[in-house]
C-alpha cells in the first residue's frame, strides 16, 4: 500500500481564494483525521470521520472550513475564503479501529498571501 | 475530547545525555500513543501503551504508563543525533488529540 496520500504537497494562494486539500486514506482504514500544524498551536485535531461519517468537528476553526468524506477512499478539507492566518501544514491520518496506530500523510503546506 | 499536556516544550541536550518528556491528562486514558516527527516530516507512530503501570522498551527508548493511566513518559538513554525531532503523545480514545510535543535538539 502506498500509505496515506495527500495532495497537493504545497499550495500558495491569495487571500480570499478557495483552497481544497485532498486525502486518500489507506485502504481498509475506517477512521480518518484532519490536523493542522503551526508553531504556535502545535498539532490540532480539526475533524475526524468514522466510516465516512463526521464524528467530531469541534476543532474546525470557523465556518470557512468544511470537510467531506464522500466515500471510504477520499476526503477533502476546504477553506473558503482563505486568510493568511490559515497558513500551516495540514495533515491527514487514517487508521483501522478505535485504538490502533495512525498513519499520516506527507502533509500539505499551505501559504496564504 | 480530553486534553493532554506535555512538558517540556523544548529540550536541548549534548549527544550522549539522556532525555525525558512527560505527558499528563486530567482524565483517565484508555491508552496512550507516542509519535515522533522529524524536522520537515510527518508524525510516525512509535508505540502504544494500554495497561496501568505498563513499561515498554525499544532499544534506547523506554515508555511508561502511569498506574492511574493519567500520565506517561518517554525516556531516551544516551541520545544520538538521529533522535532529533519532536515527540508527541496522544491520549487515545476514539479521537486522537495530541499534546503540544517536545522538540528535542542534540548537539554533536
Amino acid at each position: 500500500d502506498a500509505g496515506v496520500i495527500q495532495s497537493p504537497r504545497h499550495e500558495v494562494t491569495e487571500m480570499g481564494q478557495e483552497v481544497t486539500l485532498r486525502c486518500k486514506p489507506i485502504s481498509g482504514h475506517d477512521y480518518l483525521f484532519w490536523y493542522r500544524q503551526t508553531m504556535m498551536r502545535g498539532l490540532e485535531l480539526l475533524i475526524y470521520f468514522n466510516n465516512n461519517v463526521p464524528i467530531d468537528d469541534s476543532g474546525m476553526p470557523e465556518d470557512r472550513f468544511s470537510a467531506k468524506m464522500p466515500n471510504a477512499s477520499f476526503s477533502t478539507l476546504k477553506i473558503q475564503p482563505s486568510e493568511p492566518r490559515d497558513s500551516a501544514v495540514y495533515f491527514c491520518a487514517s487508521r483501522t479501529g478505535g485504538s490502533t496506530e495512525a498513519f499520516f500523510g506527507q502533509g500539505t503546506r499551505l501559504t496564504v498571501v | 475530547g480530553q486534553q493532554v499536556m506535555q512538558i517540556p516544550q523544548y529540550q536541548h541536550v549534548q549527544e550522549g545525555e539522556d532525555f525525558t518528556t512527560y505527558c499528563n491528562s486530567s482524565t483517565t486514558l484508555s491508552n496512550i500513543q507516542w509519535y515522533k516527527q522529524r524536522p520537515g516530516g510527518h508524525p510516525v507512530f512509535l508505540i502504544q501503551l494500554v495497561k496501568s503501570g505498563e513499561v515498554k522498551k525499544q532499544k534506547r527508548l523506554t515508555f511508561q504508563f502511569g498506574e492511574a493511566k493519567k500520565n506517561s513518559s518517554l525516556h531516551i538513554t544516551a541520545t544520538q543525533t538521529t533522535d532529533v525531532g519532536t515527540y508527541f503523545c496522544a491520549g487515545n480514545n476514539n479521537d486522537m488529540r495530541f499534546g503540544a510535543g517536545t522538540r528535542l535538539t542534540v548537539k554533536p
